[in-house]
């Protein structure tokens, strides 16, 4: 079975700055990863996802994640976060026949 | 707009009461999945359709149970609620039911059990 962990609950962050949301996961088989973001009384969009190939993965609105696979990890990161970044992020792991497990999420919060 | 449709919205009831939710799948997405959003649990895997069938399923309760119909839209049907039952419950759909398949969400039905 595959299991995520979000090491961080909340990241306040200054407007600008950059920010990583860091995530590592646990699987005895080979791992696609998702990164999804909610913004409040939404649903869970999207962010971009790692599949095969480069470990470095671009997404929307300028995120982009890296996938290490001896580190287990695949950490968030945007060099530049805007006041609408603010929202929650959850990392996602599926493997095998498995479903879809979601870490804990972390909440962004950008500070003006 | 992700294309995954959600009805109601909001839904509030009394415990030992029965409600059913209903989902519209992206256009062309064989694959239904339901989950549960709480803020003790965070996001549960409920169950998975595919085309009609039972996929997989996760930690869904027995008073819990949902089908997919032949035009591909899903229900979950949730019985002799509890107030522990509060929760977004999201449905979510993907083109096939595989692994590599990224999940598109509705924007959920947040029931709330008095």
């Amino acid at each position: 079975a595959q299991s995520v962990t979000q090491l961080d609950s909340q990241v306040p962050v200054f407007e600008e700055a950059p920010v990583e949301l860091r995530c590592n996961y646990s699987s005895s088989v080979s791992v696609y990863l998702f990164w999804y973001v909610q913004y409040p009384n939404q649903g869970l969009q999207l962010l971009l996802k790692y599949l095969s190939g480069s470990t470095l993965v671009k997404g929307i609105n300028g995120f982009e994640a890296e996938f290490n696979k001896s580190q287990t990890s695949f950490h968030l990161r945007k060099p530049s976060v805007h006041i609408s970044d603010t929202a929650e992020y959850f990392c996602a792991v599926r493997g095998g026949n498995t479903p879809l497990v979601f870490g804990k999420g972390t909440r962004l919060s950008v500070i003006a | 707009d992700s294309g995954v449709t959600q009805t109601p919205k909001h839904l509030i009831t009394a415990t030992g009461q029965r409600v059913t939710l209903r989902c519209s799948p992206r256009s062309g997405d064989l694959s239904v999945y339901w989950y549960q959003q709480s803020l003790d649990q965070g996001l549960q895997f409920l169950i998975q359709y595919y085309n009609g069938e039972e996929r997989a399923k996760g930690n869904i309760l027995e008073r819990f149970s949902a089908q997919q119909f032949p035009d591909l839209h899903s229900e979950l049907n949730l019985s002799s609620l509890e107030l522990g039952d509060s929760a977004l419950y999201f449905c979510a759909s993907s083109e096939q039911g595989t692994p590599g398949s990224p999940l598109h969400f509705g924007n959920g039905t947040r029931l709330t059990v008095t």
